[in-house]
């Protein structure tokens, strides 16, 4: 079976802080894609990156980052200079070929002005 | 590709309603699925739905739940007597491509 653990319910931090959000996955399967989601407090998931488990690329968008390591097992998620507008709940998911998504918990960031 | 829209946005419905909740429109896509999220967890799979078949459903999918594509486009997740624990956030999703995923705007139910 399939699972993500986010450790990290809530993180609060102060405008311009980087913050990383930790996500560590499990599955037995050797393919198998990765995601990260932002909730914003309106309620809607926004996607922000896929990757797949052939691509241990890390991968940088704006101030937005990816860490991914299969020898860990982690999907790592870092904010750079950090902005009030970041502030939601970001989900880190799971699925197979062509099934279902598994979320993790969520972590909450907060980002304080 | 046009967006996953979803309706109602918010309802609200006494315990023991039928609810009917909509994901429109759709696209030529094969691949849907319905989640939920009850307030302040995370997000839940109900049902997978491919090629208008369910192909997978969860432990949470029981008899009182039901999903269907009636005109091909709409696809609908049905909620027979409603109880107070299905008060949550409803998304309906597609399948895009190899592997990524569109989700709707989702739809509050809340159950009184």
């Amino acid at each position: 079976a399939q699972k993500v653990t986010q450790a990290q319910t809530e993180i609060s931090v102060v405008e311009k802080e980087d913050v990383t959000l930790d996500c560590v996955y499990e599955t037995r399967d050797t393919t198998y894609y990765l995601f990260w989601y932002k909730q914003p407090p309106s309620g809607e998931l926004v996607f922000l990156i896929r990757r797949n488990s052939f691509d241990e690329q890390n991968e940088i968008s704006g101030r937005y980052s990816w860490n991914f390591q299969k020898s860990t097992s982690s999907f790592n998620f870092t904010i750079t200079a950090s902005q009030v507008v970041d502030s939601a709940v970001y989900f880190c998911a799971l699925s197979l070929r062509s099934e279902k998504l598994v979320f993790g918990k969520g972590t909450k960031l907060t980002v304080n002005p | 590709e046009p967006e996953v829209t979803q309706t109602p946005s918010h309802q609200v419905t006494q315990m023991g309603q039928e609810v009917i909740l909509r994901c429109v429109p759709i696209s030529n896509h094969l691949y849907f699925y319905w989640y939920r999220q009850i307030l302040g967890q995370k997000v839940e799979f109900l049902v997978s739905f491919y090629n208008n078949e369910i192909s997978e459903k969860s432990e949470i999918f029981d008899d009182q739940f039901s999903v269907e594509r009636p005109d091909g486009s709409n696809f609908t997740l049905k909620i027979r007597s409603t109880k107070l624990e299905d008060s949550a956030m409803y998304f309906c999703a597609r399948r895009d491509g190899s592997y990524g995923y569109t989700f709707g705007s989702g739809t509050r139910l809340t159950v009184v």
